[in-house]
């Protein structure tokens, strides 16, 4: 399967400012996702992210608090706009290689 | 909308020592049912997809079962590297992105020597 990387690995912001989130892939790939992992819950889909398309939100999900970036088939960007704390979570991208396989994630607190 | 829950949240058990982690789910249609394993500070990683009930799928001391109602991982003689949390996902055939993986809240396994 493809090697995914995420940078940064985990970063403290703080609130009502915003955080670029990155993706890299070893690979061509041409669907890659965006999920969610709070603390004590699911991991959830955020978004599909299609290159040379717009994104897809999933319900809750919207695109000015989650603006994401697709601009070639081996990466993409996931920004989370004006923080809270609410928004501390790890946030993973995946791929689709016949499975899904997930990035090693991104640690945000927000303070 | 499609549903997963995990059980038990917390399994400890002695090594060597069998058990069984148990995954029940909804779906409207079923495209797949997934296992993932994840370790503290990383990603999940990519255990089993099972498509219809009756299936198995094997891998080392695990074994994934599926009926069309839950799914069980099935552990034997585990040994301490095994410890991890271990996820669940259905992929369902309504609503939503046609790859949308719903997952459970894991169950969190750990092995003492």
């Amino acid at each position: 399967s493809a090697v995914i990387s995420q940078k940064p690995s985990r970063d403290i912001c703080q609130r009502g400012t915003s955080l670029t989130i990155q993706c890299q892939v070893d690979s061509q790939v041409t669907m890659m996702f965006w999920y969610r992992q709070q603390p004590g819950q699911s991991l959830t889909l955020i978004a599909t992210a299609n290159q040379g398309s717009e994104a897809t939100y999933e319900s809750g999900f919207v695109i000015d608090k989650f603006p994401i970036s697709r601009p070639n088939l081996t990466f993409s960007t996931l920004t989370v706009s004006n923080m809270s704390p609410e928004d501390s979570s790890i946030y993973l991208c995946s791929l689709l290689q016949h499975e899904q396989f997930f990035g090693p994630g991104t640690r945000l607190t927000v303070l | 909308e499609d549903q997963v829950t995990q059980s038990p949240e917390a399994l400890r058990l002695q090594e060597g020592e069998s058990s069984s982690l148990n995954c029940s789910y909804t779906v409207s249609g079923l495209r797949g049912l997934f296992w993932y394993r994840q370790d503290p500070g990383k990603g999940p990683e990519f255990l089993f997809t099972l498509y219809s009930a009756g299936e198995e799928k094997e891998k080392e001391r695990l074994k994934a079962t599926l009926t069309k109602k839950e799914s069980f991982l099935h552990i034997t003689a585990p040994k301490p590297e095994d410890s991890a949390t271990y996820l669940c996902a259905v992929q369902g055939t309504s609503g939503g992105s046609n790859y949308k993986l719903t997952f459970g809240k894991g169950t969190l396994l750990t092995v003492n020597p």
